[in-house]
């Protein structure tokens, strides 16, 4: 299982960001996916998950009506649309692997490396 | 939201000697259907992402050595290293996924 992320970088407060997450070694259309965030020296939030088909979508309320998380089966890619970016969004954001996403869900079994995303003018 | 809460924020054990972090969760994690406690712990070394440890709160994932064991049911949870090492000194984070938002607890230094 391999996840990459890509598309992190320095924004500025209130602009657009789009994070990219590119999955090889599994059959990316049968397994959920997730974003989780971490901003550097702190702990660990889940703000983002998606079902295989994309029927099921869910947020953290922090982000919920400024980020859009989606997936491209055919390409085995996840995205995450980030609007609005503030200053408490700067973190490193990990597109991690799950068997489901569901009430109740799975576990997050594989995690990329992280996107480092500053939100700062 | 579920509220997950680790004990203690830090620890320092010797080389050889158990370590033990308490995880509660606000409500139960435990699902009537299956009887499986929706909770899981995770390691995160400095520079690396976060790697699965446990999940259903007592099963190892693969590849992870049977020094580290999970234990408890409903709220109270339980990692335990029974034999610490070097390479285990690492931050700890419990987290429940019965729920969504899922949640992490604030993690748990370990030290040497």
């Amino acid at each position: 299982v391999q996840l990459v992320e890509s598309g992190g970088g320095l924004v500025q407060p209130g602009r657009s960001l789009r994070l990219s997450c590119a999955a090889s070694g599994f059959p990316f259309d049968n397994y959920a996916m997730h974003w989780v965030r971490q901003a550097p020296g702190k702990g660990l939030e889940w703000v983002s998950g998606i079902s295989f088909n994309s029927a099921r979508i869910g947020y953290a309320d922090s982000v919920k009506g400024r980020f859009t998380i989606s997936r491209d089966n055919a390409n085995n890619a996840l995205f995450l649309q980030m609007n609005s970016l503030r200053g408490e969004d700067s973190a490193f954001y990990y597109c991690v692997k799950s068997e489901i996403f569901a009430e109740p869900a799975s576990h997050l079994d594989n995690w990329g490396r992280g996107a480092l995303v500053t939100v700062s003018s | 939201d579920i509220v997950m809460t680790q004990s203690p924020d830090s620890l320092a054990v010797s080389l050889g000697e158990r370590a033990t972090i308490n995880c509660r969760s606000s409500q139960s994690v435990l699902y009537s259907s299956n009887n499986k406690n929706y909770l899981s712990w995770y390691q995160q070394k400095p520079g690396q992402p976060p790697k699965l440890l446990i999940y259903w709160a007592s099963t190892r994932e693969s590849g992870v050595p049977d020094r580290f064991s999970g234990s408890g049911s409903g709220t109270d949870f339980t990692l335990t290293i029974s034999s610490l090492q070097a390479e285990d000194v690492a931050v700890y984070y419990c987290q429940q996924y019965y729920a969504t938002p899922q949640t992490f607890g604030q993690g748990t230094k370990v030290e040497i």
